[in-house]
């Protein structure tokens, strides 16, 4: 089935600094592509997604590209704030459900 | 249009009890997931429900059980707890696409 394997962390930057995280996926087709953050103590938000090759998802300065040729999906983000600290999950649909990767903890210092 | 709902938001039981999650979806939304979330196992994915229908099942045992009503609202069940239960239950709601949209979820402590 779909899988993603995502970097994992800790992630720690200062702010403003420049953050990426990677992404790669196997599947079969093109399926849509997700990132997914989880704020303290919440749930998982929709940060953004991609539904095709070569479709930029982007929000709130975070951006990913869907990248058939490597099969990834990268997030960055230019200048991190500390209100970015966070868990981000790459993630893909699988047979109705969500596959996602093991999660990435980011924490910005101010 | 509101969230996806779900309460309780926080529950503690002990071992050997039984427990009941409730998820109300986004309006117009008629499928429902269900993960559970652990700092061990990360996201596992339990069942999804599309109009009243179990279309897929994740690798719990027969404890774990769901259901689906006709207003698309959905329960979880656990019965006779275990410790290794606790966890953050995530609920997400679907419209017909990929994008699942997630609840805040409720934190269960088994003691």
């Amino acid at each position: 089935g779909n899988s993603v394997t995502q970097m994992e962390g800790p992630v720690t930057l200062s702010e403003e600094a420049f953050l990426t995280i990677n992404c790669t996926y196997t599947a079969t087709g093109y399926p849509s592509l997700f990132w997914y953050v989880q704020y303290p103590g919440e749930g998982l938000q929709l940060l953004l997604k991609a539904t095709k090759a070569d479709d930029k998802g982007s929000n709130k300065g975070f951006e990913a590209t869907y990248r058939k040729e490597t099969t990834s999906f990268h997030l960055e983000k230019g200048s991190v704030q500390v209100s970015d600290s966070a868990v981000y999950f790459c993630a893909l649909p699988n047979d109705y459900k969500l596959s996602f990767g093991a999660g990435t903890t980011v924490t910005v210092r101010a | 249009k509101a969230g996806v709902t779900q309460t309780p938001r926080y529950l503690i039981k002990t071992r050997g009890q039984q427990v009941t999650l409730s998820c109300s979806p986004i309006s117009g939304h008629r499928s429902v997931s269900w993960y559970q979330q652990t700092p061990g196992q990360g996201l596992q994915f339990l069942f999804e429900y599309f109009s009243e229908t179990q279309r897929n099942k994740g690798n719990f045992p027969g404890r774990f059980s769901g259901r689906q009503f006709s207003n698309s609202r959905s329960e979880m069940n656990v019965s006779t707890l275990e410790l290794g239960d606790s966890a953050l239950y995530l609920c997400a709601s679907s419209l017909h696409t990929d994008t699942q949209y997630f609840g805040p979820g409720t934190r269960l402590t088994v003691l």
